[in-house]
């Protein structure tokens, strides 16, 4: 079993649809997850952060944990065309900062349609 | 701010040869990570820098190696190119963790 196992997609949605992006992972060590965004040809760019299970928000996302089933959701509301990338999860395999490693999910591509 | 800087973007070389990447992280960062990405591997992580110092270390061969300068700048080198290694590398930089780093662009590296 994968570590971080995450849907390639594609996904595409209309223009002004919640969009919802999920990971599911193996380690119930994980504390922290993060959520990348990356366009084509460019690095990925953080769009947040969470520390064990709830939820954050950040303008329009939502992350979402879910340790209990080993799941993590991204959600976007108002999806717009400038969403268009592909979106990567990760989680760091331990809170100590020695012999440390970052999982990265495969990424989902997602298409919103104008 | 200016954020992380990668050199050179675009980089051809041939199997045998060895390349060494360049990163210059966000002003005050100190710990630098880098990052092999391919379709089909997907982001996985080389090895993070922290004041000069390797802290952690994925499941690359030696052949990858890097190092950090005391102004946080970094290099990557990898030796004895293989057509394997073609890729897009990635480094990112954070103040010391690795749940808040910032990416640069990326050098794609294309092994002929």
């Amino acid at each position: 079993q994968k570590e971080v196992e995450q849907d390639p997609g594609p996904l595409s949605v209309p223009e002004g649809a919640i969009v919802s992006l999920n990971c599911t992972y193996s380690n119930s060590a994980f504390q922290y997850f993060m959520w990348y965004r990356q366009y084509s040809r460019k690095g990925p760019e953080l769009l947040m952060y969470t520390y064990s299970s709830g939820n954050k928000e950040d303008g329009r996302f939502t992350a979402q944990v879910d340790k209990s089933s080993k799941y993590i959701s991204l959600f976007i509301r108002d999806s717009q065309p400038s969403d268009s990338a592909t979106y990567l999860c990760a989680m760091p395999k331990s809170l100590m900062n020695r012999d440390d490693k970052i999982i990265f999910g495969k990424g989902t591509r997602l298409h919103i349609l104008p | 701010k200016a954020g992380v800087t990668q050199t050179p973007r675009y980089l051809i070389k041939t199997r045998g040869q060895q390349v060494t990447l360049s990163c210059s992280p966000i002003s005050g960062h100190r710990s630098v990570s880098w990052y092999q990405q391919t379709p089909g591997q997907g982001l996985q992580f080389l090895f993070e820098y922290f004041s000069e110092t390797q802290r952690n270390k994925g499941n690359f061969p030696g052949r990858f190696s890097g190092r950090q300068f005391s102004n946080s700048r970094s290099e990557m080198n990898v030796s004895t190119l293989e057509l394997g290694d073609s890729a897009l590398y990635l480094c990112a930089s954070s103040f010391g963790t690795l749940y808040e780093q910032y990416f640069g662009p990326g050098t794609r590296l294309t092994v002929t």
